[in-house]
């Protein structure tokens, strides 16, 4: 059974540390989603991406954070500067045309010290 | 702001007992809801869905309640086995892609 792919699972980094999550999503879907989940908390909507641009973004998607499509399978989300409460746990999804069921990859464990 | 929660945090029930899990949300311009199942270190698992102009689905084992006038959705889990033992959300959305998720239930299958 297809499945959106996350690297790496967990991630440990020092603050003000760039980090790239990656994520290969299932392959015939077309929106892309990163959502976080911090412990114990619900889980976050990011943004959302389609034909090769953000359709949507949260206030916590702020100028820190990037998305990137680099190629035709994998879609990154990039992290510039890490604060200690962007620690999470970070969930790629995707979805098909004109579906509103979302696939979610396994997820990546970020840990900011 | 926009919302959609949980009434209870945990749940236990009894191995073969049906579960029911319970949600608010508080957009009445949502229209489209999933539950979603999470196992620990894993990723959230979609269970079933409904559309805004349904009140009730079934699935195998289970059945989702839609309630617009209340704006209240709940998840019924039938025979609950002890692999159903996770934590269940409920998301909803009007129109876009932005899924808003509940805090979560979590259920606990007593033997």
């Amino acid at each position: 059974e297809p499945e959106v792919t996350q690297t790496p699972s967990h991630q440990v980094t020092q603050m003000g540390q760039e980090v790239i999550l990656r994520c290969v999503p299932i392959s015939n879907h077309l929106y892309f989603y990163w959502y976080r989940q911090i412990l114990g908390q619900k889980v976050e909507f990011l943004v959302s991406f389609y034909n090769n641009e953000i359709s949507e973004k949260s206030e916590i998607f702020d100028d820190q954070f990037s998305v990137e499509r680099p190629d035709g399978s994998n879609f990154t989300l990039k992290i510039r500067s890490t604060k200690l409460e962007d620690s999470a746990m970070y969930f790629c999804a995707s979805s098909r045309e004109g579906a509103r069921e979302l696939f979610f990859g396994e997820g990546s464990r970020l840990t900011v010290l | 702001g926009e919302s959609v929660g949980l009434h209870l945090p945990t749940l236990s029930v009894q191995e073969g007992d049906n579960s029911i899990i319970n949600c608010a949300y508080s957009n009445s311009a949502s229209d489209y809801f999933i539950w979603y199942k999470q196992e620990s270190g894993k990723g959230p698992q979609f269970i079933i869905d409904i559309r805004s102009n349904m009140d009730k689905r079934q699935g195998q084992r289970v059945t989702v309640l839609l309630n617009k006038t209340v704006k209240h959705l709940s998840l019924q889990i039938a025979a609950t086995q002890p692999g159903d033992s996770a934590v269940y959300f409920c998301a909803g959305t009007s129109g876009t892609y932005k899924y808003i998720f509940g805090t979560g239930t979590r259920l606990k299958v007593l033997a």
